[in-house]
């Protein structure tokens, strides 16, 4: 069955460092989803992205953030200048069209600002 | 601004027997309703969903009832196997919206004793 795979799967990096989280979706997929999870909170969503360009986006999802599909099958979040408050777990998901269908998950980043 | 609660923050039964994990919204655009999954160190697996249209949906084992004029779901798990033992999220989404964004709620931890 087709995944949607993450790298790394930890990522340590110093306070104002520049971060980039990768994301693989699944190949037929149209439509990506970054969310995040901080330790002991909910998934919160972060931005969507549709036929490149982001079509919603979050409080959360600051100047500090930004997402790119850079080629045919990488998805991006960049986090340019990283804060302590940005440690989490950093999920990427896709789905083949937007509404009323599962997103699939990718098993997710750990970044670790220190 | 909770919109998705899930109030019982864990859940313990008996191998065989019936678990069920509810769930309350109050956002009354919400269309489609979906329950993940999730193992440690993994990102949420989905298990089922059901559009505003139903009442009921099942897949083997599991069955989401929704019960719009209570803005409730609950999943069935029946019978339940230790192997069902994880983090049991639901997530809901407005069709209006287009991007398909989900919200969570905070997870049930399920634990299945053999």
């Amino acid at each position: 069955e087709p995944e949607v795979t993450q790298t790394p799967s930890h990522q340590v990096t110093q306070m104002g460092q520049e971060v980039i989280l990768r994301c693989v979706p699944i190949s037929n997929h149209l439509y990506f989803y970054w969310y995040r999870q901080i330790l002991g909170q909910k998934v919160e969503f972060l931005v969507s992205f549709y036929n490149n360009e982001i079509s919603e986006k979050s409080e959360i999802f600051d100047d500090q953030f930004s997402v790119e599909r850079p080629d045919g099958s990488n998805f991006t979040l960049k986090i340019r200048s990283t804060k302590l408050e940005d440690s989490a777990m950093y999920f990427c998901a896709s789905t083949r069209q937007g509404i009323n269908q599962p997103q699939h998950f990718g098993d997710g980043t750990r970044l670790s600002i220190l | 601004d909770q919109q998705v609660k899930q109030n019982s923050p864990s859940l313990s039964v008996q191998e065989g027997r019936i678990s069920i994990l509810n769930c309350d919204y109050t956002n009354s655009m919400f269309d489609y309703f979906l329950w993940y999954k999730k193992y440690p160190a993994e990102g949420p697996t989905f298990l089922i969903s059901i559009s505003s249209i139903k009442d009921k949906n099942e897949d083997g084992r599991f069955t989401v009832f929704l019960n719009k004029s209570a803005k409730h779901l609950s999943l069935h798990i029946v019978p339940s196997q230790p192997g069902d033992s994880a983090v049991y999220f639901c997530a809901a989404s407005e069709g209006s919206s287009n991007t398909g964004k989900l919200i969570f709620g905070q997870g049930t931890t399920l634990q299945v004793k053999p």
